[in-house]
């Protein structure tokens, strides 16, 4: 059972703004740094955004992360099709000494 | 080019054993931690565990579902980091990926992933 909550599903045309939420707790997003991971359909999953809101090399900006308290946000601007994907958010929770991963979103572009 | 390939996987039935391996290149080795993640049929990811660097004493951590059934190893001399799995049930039945953890983008991120191999728990 998963200790970060994501929204199942979240959509929208091309163009348009997304927004994904995670939620969490003291133990874990209060504390840490949380990390965001797309996994599109049949590949494996990829680092999409770093230390709360950092991007890795060759990720595009239009993606975007931000953190308050314990939450954090993934926002995904100008939506294209190629955005298609489930997203997940994930963290150290210093409770369970683990890694704890959000219980993931997938993304549709209509 | 940075790459990971994970192998190993197959049919296995209800207590049985299987050992997968992740080969690791492209990186220095002995500075890499390497996770395990799973992900069973239509779910989301959960952590397995994680084999510290050499360089950072190489200790293991485990999720709590795996303790005691599982181990994770490295062998050096093939940049080849192994998840032993022991006394599988049904649950385990997943995709298995590796990953770096932390090597290029920050401590705790999973920055690097293998292809993944299948792993079916099946009487």
């Amino acid at each position: 059972q998963s200790v970060l909550t994501q929204p199942p599903s979240a959509s929208g045309t091309p163009g348009q703004r997304v927004t994904i939420s995670c939620s969490g707790s003291s133990s874990n997003i209060g504390r840490n740094y949380v990390f965001w991971y797309q996994q599109p359909p049949g590949a494996a999953p990829k680092l999409l955004i770093y230390r709360n809101d950092h991007r890795p090399s060759g990720v595009p900006d239009r993606f975007s992360a931000s953190k308050s308290g314990t939450s954090v946000s993934l926002a995904i601007s100008s939506l294209r099709s190629e955005d298609e994907a489930d997203y997940y958010c994930s963290t150290w929770d210093d409770s369970l000494s683990a890694y704890v991963f959000g219980t993931g979103t997938k993304v549709a572009v209509l | 080019e940075m790459q990971l390939v994970d192998s190993g996987g197959g049919l296995v039935k209800p207590g049985g054993s299987l050992r997968l391996s992740c080969e690791v290149s492209g990186f220095t080795f002995t500075k890499t931690w390497v996770s395990w993640v799973r992900q069973a049929p239509g779910k989301g990811l959960e952590w397995v565990g994680r084999i510290r660097s050499e360089t950072d004493g190489g200790a293991t951590e485990y999720a709590a579902p795996v303790k005691a059934r599982f181990t994770i190893s490295r062998d050096g001399s093939k940049h080849t980091v192994h998840l032993q799995m022991n006394s599988l049930q049904s649950e385990d039945t997943a995709v298995y990926y590796c990953t770096t953890v932390g090597y290029n983008y920050g401590s705790e991120s999973f920055d690097y992933w293998g292809q993944g191999t299948l792993v079916t728990v099946s009487s």
